[in-house]
């Protein structure tokens, strides 16, 4: 099935802790990118990249890593949470060109202590 | 900076009614525009995607575009409450990169 899958789903952690959100595409797309979303401000973009160890920032980059090792897997590190990065977070990813839709991963809830 | 207004709603429309969701954008280059349903808590999903002039339908959802007013609609016709959800416009610039709106909340009303 053709999908985008995020880990873990729901996460509850304490400030400064180092934590890795997952993501990973079987549908050998070349974008993919990084979402959060809170009450009243809508989707907005952390990180995206266009393929292959070709990363940009965002809207709020700020506190976030990413890599693109891979094509299929697009990883987001938050080397030092906090409360203030708690918030639901997508994954998604598009084949390249202009005519082409993004597919969503599930989400992850994250909860910064 | 580029950007994608919507109206942040909630639009109250009565079952059966036509729904009208509208979404601006700030850049010329901007060259397909996407429609997301977007359920409390859930992931988005897309309804339809456009990007020429003109109309485009698909069962009950019409998008429409107007490049010259950098202007994008939906609409849906025959609302069912199952409508009730945020739509979320979103652009894809020149450089491939999607812009999305703050989302619109409908609520349809039995």
């Amino acid at each position: 099935e053709a999908q985008v899958t995020q880990n873990p789903r729901y996460l509850i952690t304490v400030t400064g802790k180092k934590l890795t959100v997952t993501c990973s595409q079987n549908m050998n797309h070349e974008y993919m990118s990084w979402y959060r979303q809170d009450p009243g401000l809508g989707l907005r973009q952390i990180y995206y990249s266009m393929n292959v160890e070709v990363t940009d920032k965002g809207d709020v980059p700020e506190g976030y890593k990413v890599s693109r090792k891979e094509k299929r897997n697009f990883p987001l590190i938050l080397e030092s949470p906090s409360p203030n990065q708690t918030s639901l977070y997508f994954c998604a990813s598009s084949l390249a060109g202009y005519y082409n839709e993004q597919f969503f991963g599930p989400g992850t809830r994250l909860t910064v202590l | 900076q580029k950007e994608v207004e919507q109206n942040s709603g909630p639009l109250s429309v009565p079952e059966g009614a036509i729904a009208s969701l509208n979404c601006t954008y700030s850049d010329r280059g901007s060259q397909s525009f996407f429609w997301y349903r977007q359920y409390s808590g859930k992931s988005p999903e897309l309804i339809m995607f456009i990007y020429s002039n003109g109309d485009k339908e698909d069962g009950r959802f019409t998008a429409q575009l107007n490049k010259a007013s950098q202007y994008v609609s939906l609409l849906i016709r025959d609302s069912q409450p199952s409508d009730s959800a945020t739509y979320l416009c979103a652009v894809k610039d020149y450089g491939q990169n999607f812009v999305f709106g703050p989302g619109t909340r409908l609520s349809v009303l039995p």
